[in-house]
């Protein structure tokens, strides 16, 4: 299995400032990365897809890039809704694996 | 509107089975690959499996941890996809989730239900 890792687990930052989350594969995987926003008790939501598409209706903050093993999720301006856990997730190999998941908080 | 509707989570013993189901609307289901996926309390999300469309050759894959104990099924007639638990686990236990596999953007797990719980415990 193509091993996800995130980093970091978790980060406080406040309204406005700019995040960044990153994620590594154990091998390459082209741009073949999702990121996803959970919040608590609801399911999660597709943000951005291939490493740097935005999905319908994501508010343009958002942002992804990378390629290969190495990628970023990026948001300008934190916003009070951002404020959730952010998965990555790969669909090179046909069984997709995740992140373990960055909790941004409210500092 | 795409909706899916998770049901038959609840609580099971060590051993025991459990058939969850997931009802879909607001788009042709038939044609639609579908994926289940886990969190269990206080962790990250595991993708569990998917089913291709018949049109696909309705072949199924699973992760390792499941491979062997779940089977993924569909009912294109009911729109309903299962998912059929057995020789369950206490890692099992975990909230359940229904999610289109690729339906409108290609390769992820587009729209997702409202997870179904499955505590699996003596």
């Amino acid at each position: 299995d193509i091993q996800m890792t995130q980093s970091p687990p978790s980060l406080s930052a406040s309204v406005g400032d700019r995040v960044t989350i990153t994620c590594r594969a154990s091998q390459s995987i082209s741009r073949k990365l999702n990121w996803y926003q959970q919040k608590p008790g609801k399911a999660p939501k597709l943000l951005i897809y291939a490493a740097s598409s935005l999905q319908s209706g994501v508010p343009s903050r958002f942002s992804g890039s990378g390629s290969g093993a190495d990628f970023t999720l990026t948001i300008n301006s934190l916003q009070p809704e951002d404020f959730a856990t952010y998965y990555c997730q790969q669909s090179y190999s046909p069984w997709w694996t995740f992140g373990q998941g960055t909790k941004v908080e409210i500092k | 509107e795409v909706q899916l509707v998770e049901s038959g989570g609840g609580l099971e013993k060590p051993g025991g089975s459990l058939r969850l189901s997931c009802a879909a609307s607001g788009f042709t289901f038939s044609n639609a690959w579908m994926s289940w996926v886990r969190q269990a309390p206080g962790k990250g999300l595991e993708w569990v499996g998917r089913i291709k469309s018949k049109t696909d050759g309705g072949t199924t894959e699973y992760a390792a941890p499941v491979k062997g104990r779940f089977t993924i099924s569909r009912d294109d007639s009911k729109n309903t996809l299962y998912l059929q638990m057995n020789n369950l686990k206490t890692e099992d236990t975990a909230v359940y989730y229904c999610t289109t596999d690729g339906l409108v953007v290609g390769a992820t797990l587009d729209y997702w239900g409202q997870g179904t719980l499955v505590t699996v415990s003596s």
